[in-house]
């Protein structure tokens, strides 16, 4: 069974804070990674995809992959209440672009 | 212009009566696919077509069945609703590149509750 874990929040964080979003998979084979933000009520859209270990940086954001470990976390730098929604950690699959979604973590950015 | 589209944008029926949710996309891709976000928030694939063929076919229970008579639309339709089924059904499209970064736009849901 293909899994990814996320902490379900909510994380709650100062305006201008760094947010700092952490997820886990359990297929060692997993190549493509990505992140999604889903405001409430509203359909999920890509932040960030990342497919190689180390940074990668767009904005104010950040994606982190660490393959060995089987870890990818979201850093949002200057947060603003603007960010507060649910993030989803998407691992792909196989040949077909199959995404297995985590739960999402639920940030809340306060002013 | 509207990428991904779905209709209806809500849908409340009774059990057991059969209704179908039907989705576009005018961005010129190769894939689309169904996905359930359930109340707990949980987004699960349940079927993919590519140009029009089968790809993806999740542990879904036989009442649901996708079909897509262009690359540019696929249909879901569900049978004998139970409640269960009630959640959010996500249509997504990408280009279907199987090799390197291939992006899904969401449509917008369509809100199922059954009664």
């Amino acid at each position: 069974q293909k899994e990814v874990e996320q902490n379900s929040g909510p994380l709650s964080v100062p305006e201008g804070a760094i947010a700092s979003l952490n997820c886990t998979y359990s297929d060692r084979g997993s190549q493509s990674f990505f992140w999604y933000r889903q405001y409430s009520g509203k359909s999920p859209e890509l932040i960030m995809s990342i497919y190689s270990n180390g940074d990668k940086e767009d904005g104010r954001f950040t994606a982190q992959l660490n393959k060995a470990s089987q870890y990818v976390s979201l850093l949002i730098r200057d947060s603003q209440p603007s960010d507060s929604a649910t993030y989803l950690c998407a691992v792909r699959y196989g040949g077909y672009n199959k995404l297995i979604f985590g739960a999402g973590t639920r940030l809340a950015v306060h002013p | 212009d509207t990428a991904v589209s779905q209709t209806p944008k809500y849908l409340v029926t009774q059990m057991g009566n059969d209704k179908s949710i039907k989705c576009e996309q005018n961005l010129g891709h190769d894939t689309m696919y169904w996905y359930k976000q359930d109340s707990k928030k949980f987004l699960k694939i349940m079927f993919s077509y590519n140009n029009k063929e089968l790809i993806i076919n999740e542990t879904v229970p036989n009442r649901f069945s996708p079909k897509s008579p262009d690359k540019a639309h696929l249909n879901l339709h569900i049978n004998s609703l139970e409640l269960g089924d009630s959640a959010v059904y996500f249509c997504a499209s990408s280009q279907g590149d199987r090799g390197g970064a291939d992006t899904q736009y969401f449509g917008p849901g369509t809100r199922l509750t059954v009664l």
